[in-house]
């Protein structure tokens, strides 16, 4: 099976950069990926990591380790609208389609 | 495109009482999952399906029946509400190719049970 741990809240202000960490424990692994969600909105996919390293899409950026079992999703030059929830999520290889969520790291973003 | 569309987007059940959350996408998805959204809990997969006529358990089932007659459409049934049942509901979908981490959501059936 699998675990995911990610902190539970984040705060802070505009211009400012945050970095959610995202650890797992799983039995075999396809990639780690990360899904943002406005109150009251449906998930929406922001990325993928297959390999390890960082992929940039914009402000936004997230890093893959392996060997450490860990993740981040880097948050730059944050803007009031990236006040939401972000979810690591993974699937697992011995879980076939199924793709499992972490709780889930509230970001509030403050003037 | 619609994407994926959810009906009802609320409902209000008494304990035992049943009902059928609609699930529906235009975009030619094999595979469509419902979830449940609970404060703190993060997204548990109920049950999941791969394609027309095939569906499968996921993390919570218990409670719930799912069947998939065609490729759009992917129903969740709660034969007996309980309160325990009261949750945001999201259905999902993607491709057979691509990222298979690529879901797409629609916007969610908030369910409370009395």
């Amino acid at each position: 099976g699998q675990s995911l741990e990610q902190p539970s809240e984040v705060t802070a202000v505009e211009g400012a950069i945050v970095q959610i960490n995202c650890t797992y424990q799983t039995s075999g692994f396809y990639g780690l990926s990360w899904y943002q969600q406005h109150d009251g909105g449906a998930p929406t996919f922001l990325s993928y990591n297959a390999l390890d390293g960082l992929e940039e899409t914009g402000r936004f950026s997230s890093f893959l380790s392996r060997s450490d079992s860990y993740g981040y999703l880097l948050l730059q030059e944050l803007q009031m609208k990236d006040s939401a929830s972000y979810f690591c999520a993974v699937r697992d290889q011995a879980a076939g389609n199924k793709l499992t969520f972490g709780g889930g790291t509230r970001v509030l973003v403050k003037p | 495109n619609a994407g994926v569309t959810q009906t009802p987007k609320f409902q209000v059940l008494k304990t035992g009482q049943s009902m059928t959350l609609q699930c529906a996408q235009d975009m030619n998805h094999e595979y469509m999952s419902w979830y449940r959204q609970d404060p703190g809990m993060g997204l548990r997969l109920i049950h999941y399906s791969v394609g027309a006529g095939i569906t499968d358990q996921g993390e919570v089932p218990n409670g719930y029946n799912v069947s998939r007659s065609t490729t759009e459409d992917f129903p969740l049934r709660l034969l007996s509400a309980a309160p325990s049942q009261t949750s945001v509901y999201f259905c999902a979908s993607r491709p057979r190719g691509g990222v298979k981490e690529k879901l797409f959501f629609g916007s969610g059936t908030q369910l409370s049970v009395l």
